[in-house]
């Protein structure tokens, strides 16, 4: 049974500020790291799809980075913008076992 | 929004009832997964529908049972329903049954059992 643990749990950030926040994930049996972004009254978006050891991925002013031997992934965000808030899910997909995800982490950016 | 569709949006139902929620994946996707995300906690997987055969279970018992129609649609059937079925349950379909592509979420149906 895998187990994908996040954090921080919430973090509250001014706008225009950098951020990042943690995945981690036992690296055995690996397949793929997903990221979905899941606003207040909305499906979960997803964000990247990540499965190459170093792998960095990028979307505007997201970024994702994934390193499957010590089992963690990182996700950036640069010049956090009121439209960012959000609670970012990853998951951890061990083949036809579906996708395992964390508890999330709730950002919430201060104007 | 994803395409994926969910009905209902919410319901409520009493202990010992059964339930089936639905669920219209995006076009051209032949994969369908359920999670349940109770309070507090993230999503958990609860099985996946690939061409309309079961492609895989989570820690779910028997009274969860499913099933994926010829035009990739799904429903999601819990009998005898227990209080802590109380969750919302979100489908998700996906190109293919392969790990790496990406899930396209519904917005879930919010069950609460009482």
């Amino acid at each position: 049974i895998l187990n994908v643990e996040q954090s921080p749990q919430s973090l509250h950030v001014q706008e225009g500020d950098s951020t990042n926040f943690t995945c981690s994930f036992p690296s055995s049996n690996f397949y793929a790291l997903h990221w979905y972004r899941w606003e207040t009254a909305k499906s979960p978006e997803a964000l990247f799809v990540m499965t190459l050891n170093g792998d960095e991925k990028k979307k505007g002013r997201i970024s994702a980075t994934l390193n499957t031997k010590e089992g963690y992934s990182y996700l950036y965000i640069k010049g956090s913008q009121p439209e960012d808030s959000a609670t970012y899910l990853c998951a951890s997909s061990g083949g036809a076992d579906g996708l395992t995800f964390g508890k999330g982490t709730h950002l919430i950016i201060q104007p | 929004e994803t395409g994926v569709t969910q009905s209902p949006t919410h319901l409520i139902k009493t202990r010992g009832q059964q339930v089936t929620l639905r669920c219209s994946s995006q076009s051209g996707h032949n994969t369908v997964s359920w999670y349940q995300q109770a309070l507090g906690q993230g999503p958990q997987f609860i099985f996946q529908y690939y061409r309309e055969e079961e492609n895989g279970r989570g820690n779910f018992p028997p009274r969860f049972s499913g099933l994926q129609f010829p035009n990739y649609s799904s429903e999601l059937n819990v009998n005898a329903l227990e209080l802590d079925d109380s969750a919302l349950y979100l489908c998700a379909s996906s190109f293919d049954s392969s790990s790496y592509n990406e899930q396209f979420f519904g917005p879930g149906t919010r069950l609460t059992v009482l």
